[in-house]
């Protein structure tokens, strides 16, 4: 069966472009979360759709972040003018309905480095 | 800052040991937390949750301790085993989203 996809796995870019992550996550799943992590650290929340709409996108650190979930299933964190802080893998999950579940799937995580 | 934290950043246990991990939250008010596992360069893997009203609860080789007169938590592994070496963190789960501690990093030693 298939699990929550992010791709790419690895991407490195020069400071100031513009990134796109994307997350294919489980069938059926209508919360999707992202979240960032730092070497030696948990993960940070970003974002959170239930279903088309972020219910809660507090954690996205500045405006330069931005996501979107068009048709309710993948989803695609996009980076603009990206900084050398924003290195960190970004970890995506879903879950079946996001609310009082801890039970959450993660991908493997899109790695990003900005040089 | 954080809503919950763990005592230690690494935790070293024989092959055959039992493991004991715990965290400790700040937020008197949090009434369901989790646990995850994650092996290195993966995303983490939910392991066993736990809500207020309850003080323990028990899945496979792995039960969670609940102590809210002291707002701490324990995730005891039984007879551990060297897949069980990853970074294991406690998360406060609130009504959606999963806030995540630094985790602590458990090495199992054959």
């Amino acid at each position: 069966g298939a699990g929550v996809s992010q791709t790419p796995s690895n991407k490195v870019t020069e400071k100031g472009k513009y990134v796109e992550l994307r997350c294919d996550p489980i069938s059926g799943h209508t919360a999707l979360y992202w979240y960032r992590q730092s070497l030696g650290q948990g993960p940070e929340f970003l974002i959170y759709f239930q279903g088309t709409g972020a219910a809660d996108d507090s954690g996205l650190p500045n405006d330069r972040f931005f996501a979107v979930r068009p048709e309710g299933s993948v989803s695609t964190l996009k980076i603009q003018r990206t900084e050398r802080g924003d290195s960190a893998v970004y970890l995506c999950a879903s879950s079946l309905s996001g609310r009082n579940t801890g039970e959450l799937y993660f991908g493997e995580g899109s790695r990003l480095t900005v040089l | 800052g954080e809503s919950v934290g763990l005592h230690l950043p690494t935790l070293s246990v024989q092959e055959g040991d039992n493991s004991i991990i715990n965290c400790a939250y700040s937020n008197s008010a949090s009434d369901y937390f989790i646990w995850y596992k994650q092996e290195s360069g993966k995303g983490p893997q939910f392991i066993i949750d736990i809500r207020s009203n309850m003080d323990k609860r028990q899945g496979q080789r792995v039960t969670v301790l609940l102590n809210k007169t002291v707002k701490h938590l324990s995730l005891q592994i039984a007879a551990t085993q060297p897949g069980d070496s990853a970074v294991y963190f406690c998360a406060e789960g609130g009504s959606y989203i999963p806030t995540f501690g630094r985790g602590t990093s458990l090495i199992v030693h054959p």
